[in-house]
């Protein structure tokens, strides 16, 4: 069974970079057949794909947030990492990562969801 | 890219059936048999509920189907039951390599 887990810190100042990072377990995350992804949901409020990150290393990004936003691979951890540059209260959300099957294309399994708090 | 048009709210009785929309473009819903739908309860993880337009994962009940027509998608519960109750997103793949959510649509059981 896949579980994905999120971690990083929960509170940012503003400006800062926001990093997570997710870990993968139960699979390899370098298996070829996924995409690894991260959405996002600020409080009493919808879903907000933020991008993803193929095996191989390619990426697709929201465009609205693209100029801010890189995902990164370690398989030697088997993990995978956002950063967020520049953050304002805007960002406070809580973040998930998923997979995304890839031929499927749905996020089939989820982390629980870190909550993010931008504030000085 | 602009989220994916959905009915704030939909209720119904037990043992109904319920209808969400998901409105989009020839960019998104259009374009592909990408349209998936998620549920999520509160304080959880979503859930994939319908992908390919209207097939079902492993597990999920077959009161859950899904449909779409030119550019808008829909989701339809049968059976309407107290767990239902949640909040549903729909979820288009589009023709830039990207994700789109819907507004989301809270399912409410009276």
């Amino acid at each position: 069974q896949v579980q994905l887990q999120e971690s990083g810190p929960g509170l940012v100042k503003p400006s800062q970079p926001l990093s997570l990072t997710c870990t993968v377990s139960g699979g390899s995350i370098n298996s070829g057949l996924y995409y690894w992804s991260w959405v996002r949901q600020p409080a009493g409020k919808g879903l907000e794909w933020i991008g993803r990150i193929y095996t191989r290393g390619s990426t697709n990004y929201n465009p609205s947030l693209k100029s801010r936003v890189t995902i990164s691979l370690d398989t030697s951890k088997n993990q995978f990492s956002l950063k967020l540059s520049s953050v304002t209260a805007a960002d406070t959300a809580v973040y998930y990562c998923a997979r995304d099957e890839g031929d499927l294309l749905i996020l089939d399994y989820w982390g629980q969801g870190t909550p993010v708090t931008v504030s000085s | 890219q602009s989220a994916l048009t959905q009915p704030a709210s939909v209720s119904g009785s037990p043992g109904q059936s319920i209808t969400i929309s998901c409105s989009g473009t020839s960019s998104d819903v259009g374009a592909y048999k990408y349209v998936s739908w998620y549920q999520q309860h509160p304080g959880k993880a979503p859930k994939v509920m319908i992908y390919e337009v209207s097939n079902r994962p492993s597990g999920v009940s077959n009161r859950f189907s899904g449909s779409k027509s030119g550019n808008t998608a829909s989701l339809t519960i049968t059976g309407l039951q107290a767990e239902d109750e949640a909040d549903y997103y729909c979820s288009s793949y589009t023709t830039s390599s990207t994700r789109v959510f819907g507004t989301g649509t809270k399912v409410t059981v009276l």
